[in-house]
């Protein structure tokens, strides 16, 4: 089963600055991670695919790179309605997919 | 428009057994994947099974692996989770989940939620 480790933890930020959130595979997912959005009591929300590739809707503000291990997943300036928490999903190997433990992202 | 509405949780005893449906509407359905994808409370996201558009290609997590049966009518355009034998550790927050493409397995649409909540 291949482990996805998000740090941090918790990132507390202002509006109109820059977020940089990390996903860690414990193996090579090639390009295959994809970042989610969730806000309280609602679902998740694709935002990236294939670690560089914004969804349908997805402001250009939101941002993807990296390939083999070590991913990230840039908003370059914060709108208020960004702060939530994010989820990275590999689908390089399965069953089973996995998601990290997520990053929230706050306001400072 | 896509939409995904679950229907189906509560509470239940451990041991129970309960079984969800996802009504799928606004899209061809017989093109897509679906997946279940849960969340207890307070935590985050935990696959749970998938189905493949015909229906004869299933997958699970160990964690449900022989008490789970996911299933679909591609007539009426429904997915189902059968769920026996709950646990109090399968008490979450269930969400159907749908993938863009066959073969392509991120979820691009996802349902509102049932919350499943297995106590005495």
């Amino acid at each position: 089963e291949i482990v996805l480790t998000q740090s941090p933890a918790t990132l507390s930020l202002s509006p109109g600055e820059r977020a940089t959130l990390s996903c860690r595979a414990s193996q090579s997912v090639d390009i295959y991670l994809a970042w989610y959005q969730q806000k309280p009591g609602q679902a998740p929300r694709l935002l990236i695919y294939d670690a560089s590739n914004r969804a349908t809707g997805v402001p250009a503000r939101f941002s993807g790179s990296g390939s083999g291990t070590d991913f990230t997943l840039t908003i370059s300036s914060l709108e208020p309605e960004d702060f939530a928490i994010y989820y990275c999903q590999q689908r390089r190997s399965w069953p089973p997919l996995t998601f990290g433990g997520g990053t929230k992202v706050d306001i400072k | 428009e896509v939409q995904l509405v679950e229907s189906g949780g509560g509470l239940v005893q451990p041991g129970g057994s309960l079984r969800l449906s996802c009504a799928a509407s606004g899209f061809t359905f017989t093109r897509h994947e679906f997946n279940w994808v849960r969340q207890a409370p307070g935590r985050g996201l935990e696959w749970v099974s998938y189905i493949a558009g015909g229906g004869s290609i299933m997958y699970y997590a160990d964690s449900v692996k022989g008490r789970f049966s996911i299933s679909r009518d591609n007539i009426k355009n429904l997915v189902y989770l059968q769920m026996n034998s709950l646990r109090a550790e399968d008490t979450a927050v269930y969400y159907c989940a749908r993938s863009p493409y066959t073969g392509y397995d991120v979820f691009d649409y996802w349902g509102q939620g049932t919350l499943v909540t297995v106590s005495s």
